[in-house]
């Protein structure tokens, strides 16, 4: 069974920094390019970033670009998001979401980790 | 670079059929594939359409999705409403200028 498992949210001050981890079972996690996805409350989803598998190539959504950093290890089956300079906007569940063989779109979606940043 | 565009909500009883829509605002619908996400309040989401108008297994075949080039949108379909339908629906698609991917706002449907 797919299984993705988010961790690391929490309560940050503005300007501080969190790491998100999103640990992967039951399938070849080196095989598969993975995105971060992210939802404020009560509002709709955000694309964060992607990696492909190797983790050779990296995007961001120009909301995050030059803040968050995107990782993988592959034989640790994980991905991380690394965000700096956290600002009141960036507060959110933030999902890890498997994508598709290169399709862009999401078969399996972790349940999410709440990052809320405040003073 | 685009966005898609949903009605914030819409409802119907159940047994009935509703529609909802998703508009591109430049490009054309048909560069890229459209999705439908399914989120329950308190969940993550799940794929209910893919690739336009593909079903995952395990989806009733009372989902359905198209795209309609000549209004520029994709529509998701869902006949005979069960009140366990009642959730929020978002389209996505994929911007490929910037390697974007691109969700709509969400639609909460409601079945009363």
């Amino acid at each position: 069974e797919v299984q993705l498992v988010e961790s690391g949210g929490g309560l940050v001050q503005p300007g501080g920094s969190l790491r998100l981890s999103c640990a992967a079972s039951g399938f070849t996690f080196s095989s598969y390019e993975m995105n971060w996805v992210r939802q404020a409350p009560g509002k709709g989803l955000e694309w964060v970033s992607y990696i492909s598998s190797s983790g050779s190539t990296i995007y961001y959504a120009d909301s995050v670009k030059g803040r968050f950093t995107i990782s993988r290890d592959n034989a640790k089956n994980s991905l991380y998001l690394q965000m700096n300079s956290l600002r009141a906007e960036d507060t959110a569940v933030y999902y890890c979401a498997r994508e598709v063989a290169s399709c862009y779109y999401f078969d399996y979606w972790g349940q999410g980790t709440l990052v809320t940043v405040s003073s | 670079n685009f966005m898609l565009t949903q009605p914030h909500s819409v409802s119907e009883s159940p047994g009935k059929t509703v529609t909802i829509s998703c508009t591109r605002s430049s490009g054309s619908i048909a560069s890229n594939y459209v999705q439908w996400y399914q989120q329950r309040p308190g969940s993550a989401p799940t794929t209910v359409i893919y690739e336009d108008n593909q079903r995952p297994s395990g989806v009733p075949d009372r989902f359905s999705g198209s795209i309609d080039s000549s209004s520029n949108s994709a529509s998701l379909t869902i006949s005979g409403l069960k009140t366990e339908d009642e959730a929020d629906y978002y389209c996505q698609s994929y911007d490929s200028s910037n390697q974007d991917v691109v969700f709509g706002g969400g639609t909460k449907l409601t079945v009363l």
